[in-house]
C-alpha cells in the first residue's frame, strides 16, 4: 500500500534559523512527488514537483530534494511569512495522489 | 493555472441537516476532485466527478452520504447529507494541472453541532 509520512509534525524556528522538513514514502512506481504550502483557511498551494532521485528544485528560501525513499524541503533563513503547513504528496502508478499529514511550521520573529 | 472558486467558505450546521458546497472553475476541465481534510490529518479523496457520468467514489465514501453533481465542464457540487459531528472537516474541490499536480479551491470549513 502506498504511504506517505512527514516529520516533524510541528516545527518552531526563530527567524533566520534554517532547517529541513522530511517526507518519507513507499510507493510502487513513483510518477511524481509534490510539495504544497497550506495557509490557515485556504487550500493547498503548489510549490514543487520532483520526478526522479537526485532532482532538486528551488524557489526563494525553499529547496526541495528527492531520493528513492524520501524528500526534504530545506528552508534557508526563514521569515515569519513562511509560517504555514507544508504538505507532501506522491503520485504512484495510478491517477490518484497520496498525501502526507503535513508539517506545521511556525517562524517566530 | 486554473482559478477555483468554492463556497461557502465556512458554515456551522445542525446535525441531521445537509450542506451543498459549490465549486466553479475558470476553465473547462474533464475531471474535478473532492477531498476531505479532517483536523490534523492528511487530505483524503472522496470522489472524482466527470461531466456527463456518475462520480466515482473512493473506498469508505458512498453516494447517499456525499452526492455529487457535475452539470458542465466548469462546475460541480458536493452535498454532505444527514450530517453528524464526525463530518466536521475542511472540504476541498480541486482539478489536476499536469506537472503541478492539483490546484485547489480555498476550501469549505464545516462544523457540525
Amino acid at each position: 500500500e502506498d504511504q506517505v509520512t512527514q516529520s516533524p509534525e510541528a516545527l518552531r524556528l526563530q527567524e533566520g534559523e534554517s532547517s529541513s522538513l522530511n517526507c518519507s514514502y513507499t510507493v510502487s512506481g513513483l510518477r511524481g512527488l509534490f510539495w504544497y504550502r497550506q495557509d490557515p483557511g485556504k487550500g493547498p498551494e503548489f510549490l514543487f514537483t520532483l520526478y526522479s532521485a537526485g532532482e532538486e528544485k528551488e524557489k526563494e528560501r525553499l529547496k526541495a530534494t528527492l531520493t528513492k525513499k524520501e524528500s526534504f524541503l530545506h528552508i534557508t533563513a526563514p521569515k515569519p511569512e513562511d509560517s504555514a503547513t507544508y504538505l507532501c504528496a506522491v503520485q504512484a502508478g495510478g491517477q490518484n495522489f497520496v498525501f502526507g499529514p503535513g508539517t506545521r511550521l511556525s517562524v517566530l520573529p | 493555472s486554473a482559478v477555483i472558486s468554492q463556497k461557502p467558505s465556512r458554515d456551522i450546521c445542525q446535525r441531521g441537516t445537509s450542506l451543498t458546497i459549490q465549486c466553479q472553475v475558470d476553465s473547462q476541465v474533464t475531471m474535478m476532485f473532492w477531498y476531505r481534510q479532517q483536523p490534523g490529518q492528511s487530505l483524503t479523496l472522496i470522489a472524482t466527478a466527470n461531466q456527463g457520468s456518475e462520480a466515482t467514489y473512493e473506498s469508505g465514501f458512498v453516494i447517499d452520504k456525499f452526492p455529487i453533481s457535475r452539470p458542465n465542464l466548469t462546475f460541480s457540487t458536493l452535498t454532505v447529507s444527514n450530517m453528524s459531528p464526525e463530518d466536521s472537516s475542511i472540504y476541498l474541490c480541486s482539478v489536476q494541472e499536469g506537472r503541478h499536480g492539483y490546484t485547489f479551491g480555498s476550501g469549505t470549513r464545516l462544523t457540525v453541532v
